[in-house]
């Protein structure tokens, strides 16, 4: 069993849908939570970073976890063609720096 | 991917032979990272730096070695290389050991 599960999809959806990515994980001392975004042919950059538990908001994304049910969400209000991309969680656990837990990333295509 | 230059982009290599993969950043970052992206296994962790000469193994480090000789490059080098280490690979920096990534554009080796 990986450390770290993500949904492959692919996921289509219609311009303007909300979308919800999701991942789970099985270390329940991970503490930081990061969502990266990859277009085609591209390296991973970072989307969203969140300490712990709770919320964060920016623009039309949001991130959340869950640690209770070692759960986290990325969802994408109104989203947009522009955002058709392949999406990354990651995890890491107290004071590793850049030694980073991936999920298998999620590839999302939104249809004008 | 601005300040991170990988280098070659594109690489054909036949089983057997050695490559090397070059990363060279104009962050001034400390901490350098290696990492492979496979279909179905997301990006994991080869080796990593955390200074000039200062490298430790990451999870899929077996076939693979690595040096930084000055702060802004790090070379990965295949001795042998397998069809198994068909991937991308990307590197990574971070600043102060924190653990908010930057990639560089990856570099596509096929191993025939």
């Amino acid at each position: 069993q990986k450390e770290v599960e993500q949904d492959p999809g692919p996921l289509s959806v219609p311009e303007g849908a909300i979308v919800s990515l999701n991942c789970t994980y099985s270390n329940s001392a991970f503490q930081y939570f990061m969502w990266y975004r990859q277009y085609s042919r591209k390296g991973p950059e970072l989307l969203m970073y969140t300490y712990s538990s709770g919320n964060k908001e920016d623009g039309r994304f949001t991130a959340q976890v869950d640690k209770s049910s070692k759960y986290i969400s990325l969802f994408i209000r109104d989203s947009q063609p522009s955002d058709s991309a392949t999406y990354l969680c990651a995890m890491s656990l107290y004071n590793q720096g850049g030694k980073l837990i991936f999920g298998q990333g999620t590839e999302l295509s939104v249809k004008p | 991917d601005a300040g991170i230059t990988q280098s070659p982009r594109h690489k054909v290599t036949e089983t057997g032979t050695p490559v090397t993969l070059r990363c060279h950043q104009t962050e001034n970052h400390r901490y350098m990272y290696w990492y492979r992206q496979d279909p179905g296994h997301g990006l994991r962790l080869i080796h990593y730096s955390y200074g000039v000469k200062d490298t430790d193994k990451g999870e899929v480090s077996d076939g693979y070695s690595v040096s930084r000789s000055k702060t802004e490059d790090f070379l990965l080098t295949l001795e042998s290389a397998t069809s198994s280490q068909t991937s991308v690979y990307f590197c990574a920096t971070t600043g102060s050991g924190a653990n908010v990534l930057t990639f560089g554009a990856g570099s596509r080796l096929t191993v025939l």
